[in-house]
């Protein structure tokens, strides 16, 4: 059973282009949230999406930065315009809804590593 | 207000030695879970160990076990016989409502460094 899988893993853009990174959650998994980490930091939470919906948007920044997880295919964080406060971990995890559960385990992709110059 | 604090940026433990990383969490809900998570030098996050708030007893994993003291709000993690593998950064999460199973509010992470 794969775990969560994000690609690419590193990321390089120069600064005005577009980075789309993307996220599979794990086989069962339809909730999807995406993390960032900037440089020594802590992980903080940007978006929350269920199948082709947006759950919770709370913390993304309000220009240039969208998310979507569509009915088929992976979650896409698309970060348009890129500049170099950008630069940062971004970390994407599943969960499966269990009514049955006590709670409910996040299970964190490797992360893309974006690095605008 | 920082949901999570974790005051010890860095920390040196020899080998074989136990470690206790230092966690205090702030919330007004009765109904929430503690987490940690540690991430090794590749980047990877990978879960620890699970506290729900209503959990009587402490949490234990393997070698680490959850020091958690509601009452003044602290979630310590204890490492015991520390090994090599375990340097890496640790960091203290928190969800707050029992059945929300989103929004992970994280600490700014404490690096341990075993020593041989």
């Amino acid at each position: 059973n794969a775990g969560v899988m994000q690609n690419p893993r590193h990321l390089v853009r120069r600064r005005g282009q577009e980075a789309r990174l993307r996220c599979s959650p794990m086989k069962g998994h339809s909730h999807v949230y995406w993390y960032r980490q900037l440089p020594e930091e802590g992980l903080k939470f940007m978006v929350y999406l269920q199948k082709e919906n947006i759950i919770d948007e709370s913390g993304m920044p309000k220009e240039r930065f969208s998310a979507e997880f569509p009915k088929e295919g992976p979650s896409i964080l698309r970060i348009q315009q890129v500049v170099r406060g950008d630069s940062a971990a971004y970390f994407c995890a599943s969960s499966a809804r269990l009514a049955t559960q006590i709670y409910n385990e996040q299970f964190f992709g490797p992360g893309t590593r974006l690095t605008v110059l | 207000a920082q949901k999570i604090t974790q005051t010890q940026p860095g920390m040196f433990v020899q080998e074989k030695e136990a470690v206790t990383l230092d966690c205090t969490y702030d919330t007004s809900d009765q109904s929430y879970g503690l987490f940690w998570y540690k991430q090794p030098s590749s980047g990877e996050m990978i879960f620890l160990i699970y506290q729900g708030s209503y959990d009587e007893q402490n949490a234990t994993e393997g070698r680490y076990s959850l020091n958690f003291q509601k009452a003044r709000k602290s979630a310590n993690l204890v490492i015991s016989a520390s090994q090599l593998g375990d340097s890496a950064m640790y960091f203290c999460a928190m969800r707050e409502g029992r059945f929300s199973d989103y929004k992970l509010s994280f600490g700014a992470g404490t690096t341990v460094t075993v020593r041989a």
